[in-house]
């Protein structure tokens, strides 16, 4: 089946520096792919959507400078938290649709749990 | 826009208890509906997926079911197992893709 490997599975950073996540399909094209966000006991919400070869459409209340997308091939995204800080802790995870299936399944990468101290 | 809901927050049952995940959401405009299992810290497995124009799905000991016209899905899960302890959610997928509040459960040993 389809495979999302994100990388790093967990980090941690001074406040203050940027940290990039890495999101990439393993075995099929992603022409899109979304990254959430989940506070602890809270569900995962939708930060953004990367678009292959376009820029990223943010969700309402999502900084786009601060978090930063680059969706440069179909197979991978990147999220960079840029001059994180304290309040940016939390567990990132993304996803992608495997255009070429036809159950319209999302499968998802297994999540950074990022520390800013 | 669509909201997902699920009941109940927290369920703690002892092993061996069949139990009932309960999902709904407001707009049934959906391509499919996904159950997923989350353990603490970790990422997201999928457990069942459900096509808008399917009833219900299987898969062991767990079996889904939709009703698309009310917005309501539910997670059976038969012979409950501790290993089956975990956060349980739900999403549905229209234009994007809405994640329940999910449901923490407890098997007791």
């Amino acid at each position: 089946g389809a495979v999302v490997s994100q990388h790093p599975s967990w980090v941690i950073c001074k406040s203050g520096t940027s940290v990039k996540i890495e999101c990439r399909s393993l075995d099929f094209q992603a022409t899109t792919m979304f990254w959430y966000r989940q506070f602890p006991k809270q569900s995962l919400m939708l930060m953004a959507t990367s678009n292959e070869g376009s820029k990223a459409t943010y969700e309402q209340g999502v900084e786009k400078d601060k978090f930063l997308i680059n969706h440069a091939s179909l197979t991978l995204s990147t999220l960079t938290v840029t001059s994180a800080h304290p309040e940016d802790s939390s567990f990132y995870i993304c996803s992608a649709r495997d255009g070429g299936s036809t159950d319209y399944g999302y499968t998802f990468g297994s999540g950074t749990r990022l520390t800013v101290v | 826009k669509q909201e997902v809901t699920q009941i109940p927050a927290a369920l703690s049952v002892p092993e061996g208890e069949n139990l009932v995940l309960n999902c709904s959401f407001t707009d049934s405009a959906i391509y499919n509906l996904q159950w997923f299992r989350q353990d603490p810290g970790k990422g997201l497995t999928s457990l069942l997926l459900i096509q808008s124009s399917q009833r219900e799905q299987t898969s062991g000991r767990l079996n889904a079911s939709l009703d698309k016209s009310s917005g309501r899905s539910t997670l059976y899960i038969a012979a409950s197992q501790p290993g089956d302890s975990a956060t349980y959610l739900c999403a549905v997928s229209g234009n994007q893709f809405y994640f329940g509040t999910g449901t923490s459960l407890t098997v007791i040993p």
